[in-house]
């Protein structure tokens, strides 16, 4: 089955800094990458998600690169900002099982002020 | 537009019991996943139902189960429970036919003692 790595698990950047976090998956066929962001006792929230046959997308300060070949994708937080401190999550599944998605472990982000 | 609705947020049972979780979707969608949170595991998958059968199923036990009623609702049963089934439990709803947003309820917070 699809195996979705993610690094770091912490990170810890100054306010007005960029964040990145990285992830790998593991099945080919897997088309759809959704980015969750998860503050404190509550529930994951998507921010921004990509599909396989579109290499990058922004959002304002948040963008999403896939790299199909080698099998990553990566999160960008441009700006930080002490309200972006939270658990972050990538996730992949594909068309043949929508509706199971696979995580990442999460990368705990703290943005000091 | 309601959204994702989970009760009850919070439950505790005793080993050897069994729980039944429940997870309203928003109206409309059709697609129902569950998934085990723990601060060590990440997100897991447990199953996923569309149109009242399951469509998708992870690596847990028997003693974790499902339903998927004619509107949409979905419940989640786990029998014989054990300390290691203490989590968080969270359930997602999206369109289904395709892979789209999924949308989280609050969770049921369920420990066992």
């Amino acid at each position: 089955g699809e195996n979705v790595e993610q690094h770091p698990s912490t990170l810890s950047v100054q306010e007005g800094d960029s964040a990145v976090i990285k992830c790998t998956y593991s099945d080919s066929a897997s088309n759809y990458f959704p980015w969750y962001k998860q503050e404190l006792g509550k529930r994951p929230q998507l921010i921004i998600d990509i599909r396989s046959n579109v290499g990058e997308k922004k959002d304002q300060r948040i963008a999403v690169t896939l790299n199909k070949t080698a099998k990553h994708f990566s999160l960008h937080i441009t700006e930080t900002q002490p309200e972006d401190s939270a658990v972050y999550f990538c996730a992949a599944s594909k068309n043949t099982n929508a509706g199971k998605s696979t995580f990442g472990d999460g990368t705990t982000l703290t943005v000091k002020p | 537009k309601a959204g994702v609705t989970q009760t009850p947020r919070y439950l505790i049972k005793t080993r050897g019991q069994q729980v039944t979780l429940s997870c309203s979707p928003i109206s409309g969608h059709r697609s129902v996943s569950w998934y085990q949170q723990t601060p060590g595991q990440g997100l897991q998958f447990l199953f996923e139902y569309f149109s009242e059968t399951q469509r998708n199923k992870g690596n847990f036990p028997g003693r974790f189960s499902g339903r998927q009623f004619s509107n949409s609702r979905s419940e989640m049963n786990v029998s014989t429970l054990e300390l290691g089934d203490s989590a968080l439990y969270l359930c997602a709803s999206s369109m289904g036919n395709q892979n789209t947003e999924a949308f989280f309820g609050q969770g049921t917070r369920l420990t066992v003692v």
